[in-house]
């Protein structure tokens, strides 16, 4: 069975810090997709970044990096010099690839990040 | 291009009265999955349906709970005789194919009152 673990359940920081969400997954399948989306206040999901398990490069996306790590079973989030409207819940979610039903996902609960100006 | 649609917003029901919520998929997108995301919890799937086909219930609750996708038309999601547990936040998505990247929806609110 898949399991995503985000031991964090909120962090508060003040703005133009870094902060970094830990994402931890468990899965048997040897090919997968991990995904982070945010949630403002608004409750909608907003896709931030899907990676597959076979790239293990880290990515950069203007104040956002994520550190994938295939040996700790890691997909962390940095969110660098952070901003007010930063301030949402942000998920980790972990789907399989080869069964088929790849947007089938496995979240977890959530990380409540607080920027405060 | 409008994205997917979930229409209510919100939606306020009575113990015991029927709620159906609506989801339309991307246009192109054939493939739509439900999620229900309880209070201070995150998102658990529930359904995977293809037009008219259900692929995977394995998330839906054993009784109440029923979704289609039919040949015309959004998808539903109905739950029956509603209780206060089912108060959620119901987000659906949707994919052009197996593979590729689900949209979501703006999710419909429910509250029983």
């Amino acid at each position: 069975a898949q399991k995503v673990t985000q031991a964090q359940t909120e962090i508060s920081v003040v703005e133009k810090e870094d902060v970094t969400l830990d994402c931890v997954y468990e899965t048997r399948d040897t090919t997968y997709y991990l995904f982070w989306y945010k949630q403002p206040p608004s409750g909608e999901l907003v896709f931030l970044i899907r990676r597959n398990s076979f790239d293990e490069q880290n990515e950069i996306s203007g104040r956002y990096s994520w550190n994938f790590q295939k040996s700790t079973s890691s997909f962390n989030f940095t969110i660098t010099a952070s901003q007010v409207v930063d301030s949402a819940v942000y998920f980790c979610a972990l789907s399989e690839i080869l069964t088929g039903a790849n947007s089938k996902l496995t979240f977890g609960k959530g990380i409540t990040l607080s920027v405060r100006p | 291009n409008a994205g997917v649609m979930q229409n209510p917003r919100h939606l306020v029901r009575r113990r015991g009265q029927e709620a159906r919520l609506r989801c339309s998929p991307m246009k192109g997108h054939s493939h739509v999955y439900w999620y229900r995301q309880l209070p201070e919890e995150g998102l658990k799937f529930m359904v995977y349906l293809q037009k008219e086909n259900i692929i995977d219930e394995s998330g839906m609750p054993k009784e109440r709970f029923s979704a289609e996708f039919p040949k015309e038309g959004p998808s539903i999601l109905r739950i029956q005789q509603v209780v206060r547990g089912d108060s959620a936040a119901y987000f659906c998505a949707s994919s052009s194919k197996q593979g590729t990247e689900a949209f979501f929806g703006q999710g419909t609110r429910l509250t029983v009152v």
